[in-house]
């Protein structure tokens, strides 16, 4: 039983246009979110986050939102640029838990020119 | 500017063989932890370590064996591979004061044949 999900396995967006990925979670107990990116090749890199406490936090062109009521977060990618392309993975933990993290199955991210 | 070294990067070994993936930090991070990524899922959390002379199982431990004698090094050793065992695998480290913000090698491909 996956408790991350990203249901999008890609998504296609024009470079200038707002990219927006989601994800969706099970576990009531998660108090904090990441989005991290992959390149072909290379390890993930950490993005943004974000805590339960808030319900939105932004980095420049990157901002998450979080709505616990509906247990879902959505990272916004404004404007998209080609250096977007590629894998971005949501992932969680919950208190106590070892700082473990629960990772979603990534969504691959192109950005067309 | 290291951060977190693997190696070797690309490996391929016949089934019923043993091999170490060796994973290096150099930026004093308590925890340490190994995941593997397969295609269509998440990053699993295979073992990790809170600090030098402990290390506890993942989600997905079976196969593999771990040791943290220091706080830099966490090597990953598959006693007999397995061709389930083929995936790609990423070391990963973390200060326990700098909230779950993981860094990640860049990745070991292994292909069991």
């Amino acid at each position: 039983d996956q408790q991350v999900k990203q249901n999008s396995p890609s998504l296609s967006v024009q470079e200038g246009r707002i990219s927006i990925l989601n994800c969706d979670y099970t576990n009531s107990m998660f108090d904090y979110f990441l989005w991290y990116k992959k390149y072909p090749a290379e390890g993930p890199t950490f993005l943004i986050s974000i805590s339960s406490i808030k319900d939105k936090n932004e980095d420049g062109r990157f901002t998450v939102f979080l709505n616990k009521s509906a247990k879902h977060l959505s990272l916004h990618i404004v404007p998209s640029q080609p250096g977007d392309s590629a894998v971005y993975f949501c992932a969680a933990s919950a208190p106590r838990s070892n700082y473990q993290l629960i990772w979603g199955a990534g969504t691959k991210l192109i950005i067309k020119p | 500017n290291a951060g977190v070294t693997q190696t070797p990067k690309f490996q391929v070994l016949k089934t019923g063989q043993s091999m170490t993936l060796q994973c290096a930090q150099d930026m004093n991070h308590e925890y340490m932890s190994w995941y593997r990524q397969d295609p269509g899922m998440g990053l699993r959390l295979i073992h990790y370590s809170v600090g030098a002379g402990i290390t506890d199982q993942g989600e997905v431990p079976n196969g593999y064996n771990v040791s943290r004698s220091t706080t830099e090094d966490f090597p990953l050793r598959l006693l007999s591979a397995a061709p389930s065992q083929t995936s790609v695998y990423f070391c990963a480290s973390q200060g326990l004061t700098s909230g779950n913000t993981i860094y990640f090698g860049e990745g070991s491909w292994l292909t069991v044949v």
